[in-house]
């Protein structure tokens, strides 16, 4: 059990333009959810933890409306990356921490985005 | 601040036994996990600590030493399909994680 799914797995955008990715927890309900960026060689950064039904918390340094977050249900959290720029190009991954649990995060596959 | 200490890079041969260390620094403590990242992959979880002692897992096993703000990863009869690296996260006070740049271990056969 504790499976995370994210989608797409990877995405090619023009500069200027929005994504949209997905995160669902496919077998546990998840108090909580994580969206980290990782580039190349570095570690993992966390951009932001949101809670369902609450307004995302975001980590110093990142751009709110930039990088929308939407939590919708305990199964389902978005992140839209707004006119997207080449910098922004990434690896992003969720995780997940499901109710009564320890805390735990169970990642998703992870999304690339590479922006042109 | 909040630090995490773990060797960049090692290499050990096919068969044998490695042993990743780490050393952290967090604003309070709630355990700490270690994941397998494989490369342009996200990471999956191997172990989770939360007393002191050791915990055995297969070929793995993950030992704390809370006082001493220390942890390691034991790796044991090593396979090529090891290479990755290997990230230690302890949990902080707000139960976050914090993440190190992680350890890259290299297999030779």
């Amino acid at each position: 059990g504790a499976v995370v799914s994210q989608h797409p797995s990877r995405v090619i955008c023009k500069s200027g333009t929005s994504v949209k990715i997905e995160c669902r927890s496919l077998d546990f309900q998840a108090t909580t959810m994580f969206w980290y960026r990782q580039f190349p060689k570095q570690s993992l950064m966390l951009m932001a933890t949101s809670n369902e039904g609450s307004k995302a918390t975001y980590e110093q340094g990142v751009e709110k409306d930039k990088f929308l977050i939407n939590h919708a249900s305990l199964t389902l959290s978005t992140l839209t990356v707004t006119s997207a720029h080449p910098e922004d190009s990434s690896f992003y991954i969720c995780s997940a921490s499901r109710i009564g649990g320890s805390y735990e995060q169970y990642f998703g596959p992870g999304t690339r985005l590479t922006v042109t | 601040g909040q630090n995490i200490d773990q060797p960049t890079e090692m290499t050990a041969t096919e068969g044998a036994i490695v042993q990743i260390n780490c050393t952290y620094q967090t604003s309070g403590f709630n355990g700490l996990f270690w994941y397998q990242q494989h490369a342009g992959e996200a990471p999956t979880f191997l172990s989770y600590n939360v007393l002191d002692g050791l915990e055995e897992k297969g070929r793995f096993s993950s030992f704390l030493s809370r006082s001493k703000g220390y942890s390691y990863l034991l790796l044991k009869e090593l396979q090529m399909k090891d290479s990755a690296s290997y990230l230690c996260a302890p949990k902080d006070s707000n139960y976050q994680l914090i993440w190190g740049a992680g350890t890259k271990l290299i297999i030779k056969p």
